[in-house]
């Protein structure tokens, strides 16, 4: 299979606790998307990289939130001293440059963070 | 600011019919758009997009109408199947690489 790959699916931590996401894109693609998705909402952007830039970041990530695509290819999200109001799904998506052109994104199957 | 919503939260159609989803959008210097499904538990998948220099764009059993004029946009599904029955989201590129979502539209199709 070739889509977005999110890793781990499902994460349940206390509050408090640190956790790290990982997502690996559609090889061929170079730009990056982290979003997240609280039940009965759209998607909220977070970041986005192109290659190992973080290009773009959203008021909605504090300073609690870090994340990385070191070499360009797969991305960290990091979440430090987790709060209640960090429950959500983390959705991972990628896309292609097309020169001028936009290209969609593609969603990966996201992973969804319980905070106790 | 820039906003995405849609009309109606919740559609039902009849097997067999077609579906007709409504999304309305505030920036207008939106230059391209794209419409995703999602099933329970899973990530948005992608359907259909079109750039702001177009007004409509089929696919296979879908067509996207996007009215400039009124800032509106709309998804079209020929031939409603049970397999439809979805949440879907229609996006929109604002400035940078920072899409927008709308809340949803969830569909639901009846036997």
């Amino acid at each position: 299979d070739t889509g977005v790959s999110q890793d781990p699916r499902h994460k349940i931590t206390k509050r408090g606790q640190n956790v790290t996401f990982r997502c690996d894109p559609i090889s061929e693609h170079n730009r990056l998307y982290w979003y997240r998705q609280t039940l009965g909402q759209g998607p909220e952007f977070l970041t986005y990289f192109q290659n190992e830039a973080q290009l773009e970041k959203s008021r909605l990530l504090s300073d609690r939130f870090s994340a990385e695509r070191p070499k360009g290819s797969f991305s960290t999200l990091e979440i430090q001293r987790t709060e209640q109001g960090d429950s959500a799904m983390y959705l991972c998506a990628s896309s292609a440059t097309g020169g001028r052109s936009n290209q969609p994104q593609h969603f990966g199957d996201g992973t969804r963070l319980s905070i106790l | 600011g820039e906003s995405v919503g849609l009309h109606l939260p919740t559609l039902s159609v009849q097997e067999g019919d077609n579906s007709i989803i409504n999304c309305a959008y505030s920036n207008s210097a939106s230059d391209y758009f794209i419409w995703y499904k999602q099933e329970s538990g899973k990530g948005p998948q992608f359907i259909i997009d079109i750039r702001s220099n177009m007004d409509k764009r089929q696919g296979q059993r879908v067509t996207v109408l996007l009215n400039k004029t009124v800032k509106h946009l709309s998804l079209q599904i020929a031939a409603t199947q049970p397999g439809d029955s979805a949440v879907y989201f229609c996006a929109e590129k604002g400035y940078g690489q920072n899409f927008v979502f709308g809340p949803g539209t969830r569909l639901s199709v009846l036997p």
